[in-house]
């Protein structure tokens, strides 16, 4: 396989529930990403990790918890969720943290909280 | 704080009807100004990267232009398959400061 591959593609989750949204990237990137897409909103940021470390928590709420056991896989690990939390989520990688050729993108997760 | 607007909100065009999408930017030193496309159910596409006003890069019926204030993707005699939503980006040159995009703009092309 090659470049950023989401697992799965769709989930829904009671607000009780736990669950978590895998990243792989096969593109020898060492910098990894998790955005929100909303309707009629830009992406947001959620979390950055550049060499497994991480970086950025742009303000996250703490039902959201990452992991990045190394520079090829991210998770985003999930708990007590609210219907607002419904959304595309998008992992995205790039090199160096700085995205000359920007960042790739996988396909995404849509998550439904009910 | 970085800001990206894009406008309009959503444009339809008939086939063959050349436009132009805005990208206003306002970014404390700009390292990068770029240029995605998103189809339905998918993660962007990147298309284009300019670093400097007065930049201007082409791919097929596409061209992205860069000003000190904005960006412009010019689309020239667009099919139905150029629709989707095109997503604009920046990054300022603070360290390693990642991306802050604009809303898009929905690009229906129709037959």
């Amino acid at each position: 396989e090659t470049g950023v591959t989401q697992t799965p593609r769709h989930l829904v989750m009671g607000m009780t529930n736990k669950k978590s949204l895998k990243c792989e990237q096969h593109l020898g990137h060492n910098a990894m990403y998790w955005y929100k897409q909303s309707a009629k909103k830009p992406l947001e940021l959620m979390f950055v990790y550049n060499f497994k470390e991480q970086t950025e928590n742009n303000s996250v709420p703490s039902r959201f918890s990452p992991e990045c056991p190394n520079s090829s896989h991210l998770f985003l690990h999930l708990h007590t969720l609210q219907p607002e939390d419904s959304a595309l989520y998008l992992c995205a990688s790039s090199q160096d943290g700085v995205p000359l050729y920007g960042y790739t993108f996988g396909s995404g997760t849509r998550l439904t909280v009910v | 704080e970085d800001q990206v607007t894009q406008s309009p909100e959503a444009l339809r065009l008939q086939e063959g009807e050349s436009s132009s999408l805005n990208c206003s930017y306002t970014v404390s030193g700009l390292r990068g100004l770029f240029w995605y496309r998103q189809d339905p159910g998918k993660g962007p596409e990147f298309l284009f990267t300019l670093y400097s006003a007065g930049e201007e890069k082409e791919k097929e019926r596409l061209k992205a232009t860069l000003t000190k204030k904005e960006s412009f993707l010019h689309i020239t005699a667009p099919k139905p398959e150029d629709s989707a939503t095109y997503l604009c980006a920046v990054q300022g040159n603070s360290g390693n400061t990642p991306l802050v995009f604009g809303k898009g703009t929905r690009l229906s092309v129709i037959a």
